[in-house]
């Protein structure tokens, strides 16, 4: 299985400040088609998780453009421009490169 | 809008089999692919497995040999059975649609339910 390693597993953050949250993978997630299926998911406190980003930097329907994501390969990033209340949650990386789907361990971002 | 609604018991003994099912309501079930994730507590989301509306299947291989994923489209519903459960399935389970080539964009969840297993 390909192992997901996310940095770090809390991060406090300051409302305004921006985060980032670093996910690595342990073999490459290009796919035979050229593809890299590398998303990222929150989930709130209470809720199902919400996708936010797919193949690796593409912004799902109605996510703020607050949210990016960057990377290739095997390390891929997460970044809040500027922290908001709902923000509030766990984030997790998921690839579906190669069965079985992973995920991260999760990152709890807290407001400061 | 589609909305996933999934139902099932929420307290099993060990070695008894959990059984849910997720109704589709309000979308299209056909161009999609059906998944089931758990979340152990305190840990982080498990993929167990995945179903097209024409029954094609992928498995967790740490599950496959007790999981079993169904679909009936005449009630735009999709069902998991996982057999021989003991507390380490004790899990909030969420049915899923994905969209895409594979159905990785898990975009539309169940509300989950919580699954207890205990003696």
């Amino acid at each position: 299985d390909i192992v997901m390693t996310q940095t770090p597993l809390s991060s406090p953050v300051t409302l305004g400040q921006p985060a980032s949250i670093s996910c690595r993978s342990s073999q490459s997630l290009v796919h035979s088609d050229g593809n890299t299926y590398l998303s990222w998911l929150q989930q709130r406190p209470g809720q199902p998780p919400r996708l936010l980003i797919y193949k690796i930097s593409n912004r799902f329907s109605g996510v703020p453009d607050r949210f990016s994501g960057s990377g290739a390969g095997t390390d891929f990033t997460l970044k809040i421009s500027r922290v908001d209340a709902e923000d509030v949650g766990i984030y997790y990386c998921m690839q579906a490169t190669q069965f079985p789907w992973t995920f991260g361990q999760g990152t709890k971002v807290e407001i400061k | 809008q589609v909305q996933l609604q999934q139902w099932g018991a929420g307290l099993l003994k060990p070695s008894e089999t959990l059984s849910l099912t997720c109704g589709v309501y309000g979308g299209s079930f056909s161009g999609y692919y059906w998944s089931w994730i758990r979340r152990p507590p305190g840990k982080g989301l498990q993929w167990i497995g995945k179903i097209t509306h024409t029954g094609s299947t992928n498995y967790n291989p740490s599950l496959k040999s007790r999981v079993t994923i169904s679909v009936d489209t005449s009630k735009n519903q999709f069902s998991l059975k996982l057999t021989s459960v003991t507390a380490a399935d004790t899990a909030v389970y969420y049915c899923a649609r994905g969209a895409g080539i594979f159905g990785e964009l898990i975009s539309r969840w169940g509300q989950g339910t919580l699954v207890t297993v205990s003696s």
